[in-house]
């Protein structure tokens, strides 16, 4: 079945350095995918999606790229910020058989000190 | 403001009690969803619904039950039936079945 699979964390970065949190699926066709964040003792929040191949998603300073050869949406920033400490859950959503069933990896959390 | 609410974000319960988690949107969304996260998991989907008065079974159905009566509410009861039922409880919502998934903030439920 479909799955995703995210770089195992926590990850800990000093503010202002680069951020690569990768995230790899496995799927039949063609799905959709998305970065949520979750902060502390809250909901998840859409952070950007992507639904087809060569798609960038971006917001907040977040990019992430649909790369259909090599399965990946990896989620980078350039320069990160201590409010950026959260953890964050690549997902996919693709149709089968009528079926839209959103499929989270584990998630990673981001630690960013001063 | 439109959004999703989650009542209440803290919940506590005696073992072998049934309680109910409310979710209710003002997104005028077709669809709802309820999810299961635990620490260092993400989340499987419990029930979702894509219309008012159907519902249909995720992936960790057993021990739980929602009504989907209104297209604004879609209560979760979670029952004596459910082996460990402590956990983050997470409503969503989406226009239809097939668009983006948007979230509540959570009730964390603890059994005692």
């Amino acid at each position: 079945g479909d799955s995703v699979t995210q770089m195992e964390g926590p990850v800990t970065l000093s503010e202002e350095a680069f951020l690569t949190i990768n995230c790899t699926y496995t799927a039949t066709g063609y799905p959709s995918l998305f970065w949520y964040v979750q902060y502390p003792g809250e909901g998840l929040q859409l952070l950007l999606k992507a639904t087809k191949a060569d798609d960038k998603g971006s917001n907040k300073g977040f990019e992430a790229t649909y790369r259909k050869e090599t399965t990946s949406f990896h989620l980078e920033k350039g320069s990160v910020q201590v409010s950026d400490s959260a953890v964050y859950f690549c997902a996919l959503m693709f149709s089968g058989a009528g079926s839209y069933q959103l499929t989270f990896g584990k998630g990673t959390k981001l630690s960013v000190i001063p | 403001d439109g959004g999703i609410t989650q009542s209440p974000k803290y919940l506590f319960r005696k073992e072998g009690q049934n309680v109910t988690l409310s979710c209710e949107q003002n997104l005028n969304h077709d669809a709802m969803y309820w999810y299961r996260q635990d620490p260092g998991q993400g989340l499987r989907l419990i029930y979702y619904s894509q219309i008012v008065n159907d519902f249909q079974k995720g992936d960790i159905a057993e021990g739980y039950s929602v009504s989907r009566e209104k297209k604004e509410s879609f209560p979760l009861t979670v029952t004596s039936a459910q082996k460990n039922p402590t956990a983050f409880y997470l409503c969503a919502s989406s226009a239809n079945r097939a668009d983006t998934q948007y979230f509540g903030p959570g009730t964390r439920l603890t059994v005692l």
